[in-house]
């Protein structure tokens, strides 16, 4: 059990450019979620993923936003044209449908200049 | 929509004091409640899980309880240290989703 893994730790863009995350989560795990965390705030819900659905969308997801999951194991979390408010960790859990216990991965922080 | 608060948002106590983190949160109709470590710049550490049939959980110095009725739940950390220096998350499980507090930052100081 190697836990949630999350690629790159730490990406800086310009304005305007597009970033994707990914994440791996535990392998047993069905459930994904993708959150977003900005300083001195707790984790905001993004979306998640039972097997390769997405079965919910937060509205904080805007249409700039979009997420995968193929075939039930990683997913990545695309933005395009980022902006400086999308500067943020983006953390990505998963969990086992019936535990109801979700693990974390040491997230992906996004700065945008 | 679920709302969790966390109350003092800062503390600091000297080593080997007892901590007292709060967590109140407004819809008892919950799967489960997660306490989270989460060290600055870091992802998020469990800590402990809570069934909603569970009123607490132990592990080590670590105590937290539950109380849907009231909408409260308290982690206790025993003798603290300065290693316990971080910041504390509560969580509830509505569903699917985990709704968070803001977090207690909390100092232990040598």
């Amino acid at each position: 059990d190697t836990g949630v893994s999350q690629d790159p730790r730490h990406k800086i863009t310009k304005r305007g450019q597009n970033v994707t995350f990914r994440c791996d989560p535990i392998s047993e795990h069905n459930r994904l979620y993708w959150y977003r965390q900005t300083l001195g705030q707790g984790p905001e819900f993004l979306t998640y993923f039972q097997n390769e659905a997405q079965l919910e969308k937060s509205r904080l997801l805007s249409d700039r936003f979009s997420a995968e999951r193929p075939k039930g194991s990683f997913s990545t979390l695309e933005i395009q044209r980022t902006e400086q408010g999308d500067s943020a960790m983006y953390l990505c859990a998963s969990s086992w449908q019936g535990s109801g216990e979700l693990f974390f991965g040491e997230g992906s922080r996004l700065t945008v200049l | 929509k679920q709302e969790v608060t966390q109350i003092p948002a800062a503390l600091s106590v000297p080593e080997g004091e007892n901590l007292v983190l709060n967590c109140s949160f407004t819809d008892s109709a919950i799967y489960n409640l997660q306490w989270f470590r989460q060290d600055p710049g870091k992802g998020l550490t469990s800590l402990l899980l809570i069934q909603s049939s569970q009123r607490e959980q132990t592990s080590g110095r670590l105590n937290a309880s539950l109380d849907k009725s009231s909408g409260r739940s308290t982690l206790y950390i025993a003798a603290s240290q300065p290693g316990d220096s971080a910041t504390y998350l509560c969580a509830l499980l509505n569903d699917y989703k985990l709704s968070f507090g803001a977090g207690t930052t909390v100092t232990v100081r040598a």
